[in-house]
């Protein structure tokens, strides 16, 4: 079975730069979360999306950033314009429904995000 | 609000050797804790939880961790450990104030197991 799909896996673009990432999560998972994690950082919840509906996006700097789940399957984030500090890995996470929130979240390899 | 701390930027170990990784969290209620392992330039994968049950859960890779209620902890163990558990370990915990459904993770502490 195919695990959580992200791309690019790296990405190096200067400040003002718009950049997008792709995540297409495990089949049959609707809950589909955006992490941002900092060097030496957990990761930070920037989105959860139940199918295509965005549940908690409060920590989403909603004046730069944005998220799309359009069929409840795959989705991308958006970042426009780029700053210095956008520089980190940004995580796509999938899990089953949420009447099954005892489960565990399956992380994608992630896109690292340079911005110079 | 929920958190996890984990007090320890860098646990160093022998292979062979015991190992434990602390973690302490802060809910209202009873918690879902959760230990996640980060291999370099990979994503996080799940080694085991807790939601009821026996304190004492087994995961992947040897691991397991013991829930401690009073102690409000959650450290991870391993009875021997091997160079190549030597990786970035996530505390996370959600708790019933949010419906259980939002996933606060700790800092990360990296392990380092030597030949």
């Amino acid at each position: 079975e195919a695990g959580v799909v992200q791309s690019p896996r790296y990405k190096i673009i200067e400040k003002k730069q718009p950049v997008a990432f792709w995540c297409n999560p495990i089949s049959g998972h609707n809950t589909l979360y955006w992490y941002l994690q900092n060097l030496g950082q957990g990761p930070e919840l920037l989105i959860r999306y139940e199918n295509e509906e965005a549940v908690d996006d409060s920590q989403l700097p909603k004046d730069r950033f944005s998220a799309e789940r359009l069929k409840g399957v795959d989705s991308t984030l958006k970042i426009q314009p780029a700053e210095l500090g956008d520089s980190a890995v940004y995580l796509c996470a999938s899990s089953e429904g949420p009447s099954r929130n005892t489960g565990e979240l399956f992380f994608g390899e992630g896109s690292r995000l340079t911005v110079l | 609000a929920q958190s996890v701390a984990q007090p320890e930027d860098q646990v160093n170990v022998a292979e062979g050797n015991p190992l434990t990784v602390k973690c302490t969290y802060s809910v209202s209620g009873n918690p879902y804790l959760f230990w996640y392992v980060q291999y370099p330039n990979r994503g996080l994968q799940f080694l085991l939880k807790y939601i009821t049950g026996d304190n004492l859960v087994k995961g992947s890779y040897g691991f397991e961790a013991e829930f401690n209620k009073s102690q409000t902890s959650f450290h991870l163990k391993k009875p021997s450990a091997l160079v190549s558990d030597s990786a970035l370990y996530f505390c996370a915990v959600r708790g019933p104030n949010t419906g259980f459904q939002k996933l606060v993770f700790g800092t990360g502490t990296r392990l380092l197991v030597s030949p």
